[in-house]
């Protein structure tokens, strides 16, 4: 159990669908990250939320809308994907510091699956 | 551009024997480092961490080694066993909130 679950695990979704993506933390942070992991690549900062304000968004384009309603949960909502948006998407959670010296916490991630 | 990378994409240990998996930084300002475990179907699992005051770091059967004059981080594993095999992951922090993740070095335990 790392303290951070996600839901779902899988999802497969055309390009026309609206899905969301759910992470929930049980660590007492107050930061949270979304991550995407596609094959052969280096994890991509998508966004980051400090005290639930965000406060990074990494050149992600707008089919991604993420959602932070408090500390403890974040989503990541999904419209008209394409096909190169099919990854691993991997939430994490920290304490929140403007230096950032403290390890994140990732989930297990949700499989996503464009067709 | 700057980045953080691993050395071999690949390392296959005997069972029992010691490993050791290499990162290279270039940014001479990162001050914070981690190493993370990435087994199939997870996500990644904090191992270690190291600040830029420090040159080593012990934890149970893993040692974090920082050579900030050749910008060299290192993660030596103890006594490797099965479950060792996954692919390893450094990153760095560069005194904000955004860590740079390398490649990721596959790790593969022979019995």
């Amino acid at each position: 159990e790392t303290g951070v679950t996600q839901t779902p695990r899988h999802l497969v979704m055309g390009m026309t669908n609206k899905k969301s993506l759910k992470c929930e933390q049980h660590l007492g942070h107050n930061a949270m990250y979304w991550y995407k992991q596609s094959a052969k690549k280096p994890l991509e900062l998508m966004f980051v939320y400090s005290l639930e304000e965000r406060v990074e968004n990494n050149s992600v384009p707008s089919r991604f809308s993420p959602e932070c309603p408090n500390s403890s949960h974040l989503f990541l909502h999904l419209h008209t994907l394409q096909p190169e948006d099919s990854a691993l998407y991997l939430c994490a959670s920290s304490q929140a510091s403007a230096g950032g010296e403290y390890p994140l916490h990732f989930g297990n991630g949700t499989r996503l699956t464009v067709t | 551009g700057e980045s953080v990378g691993l050395h071999l994409p690949t390392l296959s240990v005997q069972e029992g024997d010691n490993s050791i998996i290499n990162c290279a930084y270039s940014n001479s300002a990162s001050d914070y480092f981690i190493w993370y475990k990435q087994e199939s179907g997870k996500g990644p699992q904090f191992i270690i961490d190291i600040r830029s005051n420090m040159d080593k770091r012990q934890g149970q059967r893993v040692t974090v080694l920082l050579n900030k004059t050749v910008k060299h981080l290192s993660l030596q594993i103890a006594a490797t066993q099965p479950g060792d095999s996954a692919v390893y992951f450094c990153a760095e922090n560069k005194n904000d909130y955004k860590l740079s993740f390398g490649a990721g070095t596959t790790v593969t335990v022979r019995a």
